[in-house]
C-alpha cells in the first residue's frame, strides 16, 4: 500500500513548455485534490475531483487543466507555463471521514 | 469564505519543554472539522491531530494535544516533550461538512524550531 504518489519529483520548464504532473492513490478514495504551495501563503487548491470523470476548479484555477479517468489517478496539466508557476505542488486524497492525505509533493521551477 | 489565522510565523522550543501553536479561524459554518498538519523538512504533509466540531473533548494523540474553544473560534496545538523531529512548519486547517464541496483552508503555517 504506496498511499498517494506523484511523478516527478522534480521538474524545471521553460515558460511556455507544457507538462503533466501525475498523482496515483492506491487507497480507492473518492475524492483528489491538487494544491500549491508557496512561500508565506500555505496550501491552496487549484482543482478537486469528488470521482471518476469528475473535476471541478478550486480557489487558484487558471493557468492549470485536470482530468480523472480513472479512480485512482488525478493529473494537472499546464499547457502554457510562466514563471507565476514555479511552486510545490502537493496532491491529497481522502477518506469519507474528511481526512486527506498528502503525496510527497513536485517541485516545479519556471524559467 | 472560511479564514485560518497562524499569528506565529516561528517559534523556538527547547527539547523536552512545552510549546503551543496558535490557531484563530473565522466562519458561519456550525459543523466542520480542524486539523494539525506537520511538514518537516522532507517537505512530507503529515496529519498530526482532528478536532470535530460538535465534539466538546479536546482531540490528543500521544504528545500532541488541542485547545479547542469553539465560541472563540480557537484551536491551538500543545506539544509535550518537545523532540528534535518536532522540528517542521506546523499547518492548521479548517473543513466545512458541506457535502461533496468540502474543501480545506490553510493557514499561512508557523515554523517550529527545536533546540538541544
Amino acid at each position: 500500500n504506496a498511499g498517494v504518489t506523484q511523478t516527478p519529483k522534480f521538474r524545471v520548464l521553460k515558460t511556455g513548455q507544457s507538462m503533466t504532473l501525475l498523482c496515483a492513490q492506491d487507497m480507492n478514495h473518492e475524492y483528489m485534490y491538487w494544491y500549491r504551495q508557496d512561500p508565506g501563503m500555505g496550501l491552496r487548491l487549484i482543482h478537486y475531483s469528488v470521482g471518476e470523470g469528475t473535476t471541478a476548479k478550486g480557489e487558484v484555477p487558471d493557468g492549470y487543466n485536470v482530468s480523472r479517468l480513472k479512480k485512482q489517478n488525478f493529473l494537472l496539466g499546464l499547457e502554457s507555463a510562466a514563471p507565476s508557476q514555479t511552486s510545490v505542488y502537493f496532491c491529497a486524497s481522502r477518506v469519507e471521514s474528511y481526512t486527506q492525505y498528502f503525496g510527497p509533493g513536485t517541485r516545479l521551477t519556471v524559467l | 469564505a472560511q479564514t485560518v489565522t497562524q499569528s506565529q510565523p516561528e517559534m523556538s522550543v527547547q527539547e523536552a519543554e512545552t510549546v503551543t501553536l496558535s490557531c484563530t479561524y473565522d466562519t458561519s459554518e456550525n459543523n466542520y472539522y480542524l486539523f494539525w498538519y506537520k511538514q518537516p523538512p522532507s517537505r512530507q504533509m503529515i496529519l498530526v491531530i482532528r478536532q470535530e466540531a460538535y465534539k466538546q473533548q479536546n482531540a490528543t494523540e500521544n504528545r500532541f494535544s488541542v485547545n479547542f474553544q469553539k465560541a472563540a473560534k480557537s484551536f491551538s496545538l500543545k506539544i509535550s516533550d518537545s523532540q528534535l523531529g518536532d522540528t517542521a512548519m506546523y499547518f492548521c486547517a479548517f473543513l466545512p461538512i458541506t457535502g461533496t464541496a468540502s474543501k480545506l483552508t490553510f493557514g499561512t503555517g508557523t515554523r517550529l524550531q527545536v533546540t538541544l
